[in-house]
């Protein structure tokens, strides 16, 4: 079945630094892939997203790219802030539309340390 | 305007009590889940609704139910609950247009069963 493998944390970081977060995932066909972001006490809200190979997700200085020959989109972000602390997790979907379930990596707690 | 609304937003609760949450999306989807996050952050899908009809149904306790009045609402009752109910519940939503690939996701529902 389709799995997602993520970068276990928790990573705490000094402001401004570079952030990757590695995320390997398994699936049959050609899965669409997104990074979704948990503030506290908040829902998931969609930080970016690819649904074919080689395309590259940006949003908010964050960025990641679809790589198929290594089954990875892992995410990156050049200088980091306080209020980028929060959960970030990988996920994946067969197909990229319909009724098809979003399967989720484990959760990185990302902490940003002014 | 809230796109996915959950409420309650806080639940507590004693063991053996009967207990439901609401869910509601104005985003015109098709398709609606109900996730359960672990204290560990860990995401696991526990059902999908499509149309009003049971898609997805992840070896779910049969203490829970959901229902479906309609395709903007998807409703989660649980009976007898139990300690290890304790959670954050997460209703979401997702398009099945072509292009509609990301979901939606609730506020989250607290729950703690004392």
């Amino acid at each position: 079945g389709d799995s997602v493998t993520q970068m276990e944390g928790p990573v705490t970081l000094s402001e401004e630094a570079f952030l990757t977060i590695n995320c390997t995932y398994t699936a049959t066909g050609y899965p669409s892939l997104f990074w979704y972001v948990q503030y506290p006490g908040e829902g998931l809200q969609l930080l970016l997203k690819a649904t074919k190979a080689d395309d590259k997700g940006s949003n908010k200085g964050f960025e990641a790219t679809y790589r198929k020959e290594t089954t990875s989109f892992h995410l990156e972000k050049g200088s980091v802030q306080v209020s980028d602390s929060a959960v970030y997790f990988c996920a994946l979907s067969d197909n990229g539309f319909g009724n098809e379930k979003l399967t989720f990596g484990t959760g990185t707690r990302l902490t940003i340390i002014p | 305007d809230t796109a996915v609304s959950q409420t309650p937003k806080y639940l507590v609760t004693q063991m053996g009590n009967d207990k439901s949450i609401k869910c509601e999306q104005n985003l015109g989807h098709d398709t609606m889940y109900w996730y359960k996050q672990d204290s560990k952050k860990f995401l696991k899908i526990m059902f999908s609704y499509n149309n009003k009809e049971l898609i997805i149904n992840e070896t779910v306790p049969n203490r829970f139910s959901p229902k479906s009045p309609d395709k903007a609402h998807l409703n989660l009752h649980i009976n007898s609950l139990e300690l290890g109910d304790s959670a954050v519940y997460f209703c979401a939503s997702r398009g099945t247009r072509r292009g509609d690939t990301e979901a939606f996701f609730g506020q989250g529902t607290r729950l703690t069963v004392v």
